[in-house]
């Protein structure tokens, strides 16, 4: 598949920070899509961006479609302990959906 | 409302034996895949399918069959299992009417130990 490049690979952050988190790829992609992981249980979709350029928010996390369509960003705002688990950009192209490798935030209060 | 179920949710077996991980959804969405989850591996891509009868290969198919005789339904079967098949299973599906930029929705996994 095609590789993604998620950084940083975990965060230990204290609640209230700003938290980004990025993906990178060699490959172009048509949409992207953002992720949570909670202990035990499988992905939840957070944020889908369907265009180049296309900046999205939810709440306290807003996220960016790269012009060049082979990037994204994710940041959270005012962080709080419900953050924590893991983050996955996932770019798709086609019926093919491949993800980075997570981010792990810990967020302490 | 189940969304993506998967059964089931914790499995041990001995290296050789078989099982069947089960996935079902209730969404009438016509693309299925399972995934496997590893540490510091993320997700990736065993098997998928774009509707009742038709499937194909991702990006770690080795070791593993699938069927799509319902749209509900999406059996991934593991003939012989090895400690290296040891992981988190998930089932996800989407809406392809949509096109292809309809988001995956996740099951909560099957965590799969091979001794």
């Amino acid at each position: 598949g095609q590789q993604l490049n998620q950084s940083p690979q975990s965060m230990f952050i204290q609640e209230g920070e700003d938290v980004s988190m990025n993906c990178t790829s060699s490959s172009i992609f048509n949409t992207w899509l953002w992720y949570k992981q909670d202990p035990g249980e499988g992905p939840v979709l957070l944020i889908a961006l369907y265009k180049a350029g296309e900046l999205t928010s939810n709440g306290r996390l807003t996220a960016q479609f790269g012009i060049t369509r082979k990037d994204s960003f994710l940041n959270i705002s005012a962080s709080i302990p419900s953050d924590v688990g893991i983050y996955f950009c996932a770019g798709q192209s086609g019926y093919a959906l491949n993800f980075g490798k997570g981010t792990s935030l810990l967020v302490t209060p | 409302n189940a969304g993506v179920t998967q059964t089931p949710k914790f499995q041990v077996l001995k290296t050789g034996q078989s099982m069947t991980l089960q996935c079902a959804q209730d969404m009438n969405h016509e693309y299925m895949s399972w995934y496997r989850q590893d540490p510091g591996m993320g997700l990736r891509l065993i098997h998928y399918s774009v509707g009742a009868g038709i499937t194909d290969q991702g990006e770690v198919p080795n070791g593993y069959n699938v069927s799509r005789s319902t749209t509900e339904d999406f059996p991934l079967r593991l003939l012989s299992a090895a400690p290296s098949q040891t992981s988190v299973y998930f089932c996800a599906s989407r809406n392809s009417l949509g096109g292809y930029n309809s988001p995956l929705h996740f099951g909560n996994g099957t965590r799969l130990t091979v001794t």
